[in-house]
């Protein structure tokens, strides 16, 4: 069974421009999330799908991310613009709805912005 | 509210065992899991407790006291491998939202 897909793995960008990231969860998992981490702390959710509605985006800053998961599988994240401040590891993670305790998560992409 | 605390730092020897503790305060908690991160990898799920007491797989087990709003994670015979960052995971009402805390970060030396 193939694993949660993400891509790039690596973003190297300027600040003010735009970046996104792309995500392919595991077949069959209904559930969707996107987390933030910085280094040295633990992932911080920014957004958490149930198929394609978002069912919490409320850590997520609505001024310049935005995300979407048409369809109800793969999902994109983007920034735009983007900040120093946001060079982090940009992780995907998925479940199935009856085990959400358990949590399949990405490579990560990491963002390093210049 | 929500709060959450892990040692920073532990370290031990191989062979031996180790428990990370976690403390919590989270409205509507539900259950607790727990994460293992090698450094530049993905968290990998190790277990989740939603009832009080002691739950075993493998080398690893885990413990929850929903009274005392505390659990910890035990790693027996403790291997080199084991070197990594464990995340404690309190998840907030039934099917909604984990909140990761901040990890411990486990060295395991020879």
């Amino acid at each position: 069974e193939a694993g949660v897909v993400q891509s790039p793995r690596y973003k190297i960008i300027e600040k003010k421009q735009p970046v996104a990231f792309w995500c392919n969860p595991i077949s069959g998992h209904n559930t969707l999330y996107w987390y933030r981490q910085n280094l040295g702390q633990g992932p911080e959710l920014l957004i958490r799908y149930e198929n394609e509605e978002a069912v919490d985006d409320s850590q997520l800053p609505k001024d310049r991310f935005s995300a979407e998961r048409l369809k109800g599988v793969d999902s994109t994240l983007k920034i735009q613009p983007a900040e120093l401040g946001d060079s982090a590891v940009y992780l995907c993670a998925s479940s199935t709805r009856t085990a959400e305790e358990t949590q399949y998560f990405g490579p990560g992409t990491r963002l390093l912005v210049l | 509210g929500q709060s959450l605390e892990q040692p920073s730092e532990v370290t031990a020897v191989e062979g031996a065992i180790v428990q990370i503790n976690c403390t919590y305060q989270t409205s509507g908690f539900y259950g607790l899991s727990w994460y293992q991160q090698h450094d530049g990898g993905a968290p990998t799920f190790l277990s989740y407790n939603a009832l009080d007491g002691l739950e075993e797989t493998g080398r690893f087990s885990s413990f929850l006291s929903r009274s005392d709003s505390y659990g910890y994670l035990l790693l027996q015979e403790l291997q080199m491998k084991d070197s990594a960052s464990y995340f404690c995971a309190p998840e907030r009402n039934y099917g909604q939202n984990f909140v990761f805390g901040p990890g411990t970060r486990l060295s395991v030396l020879p």
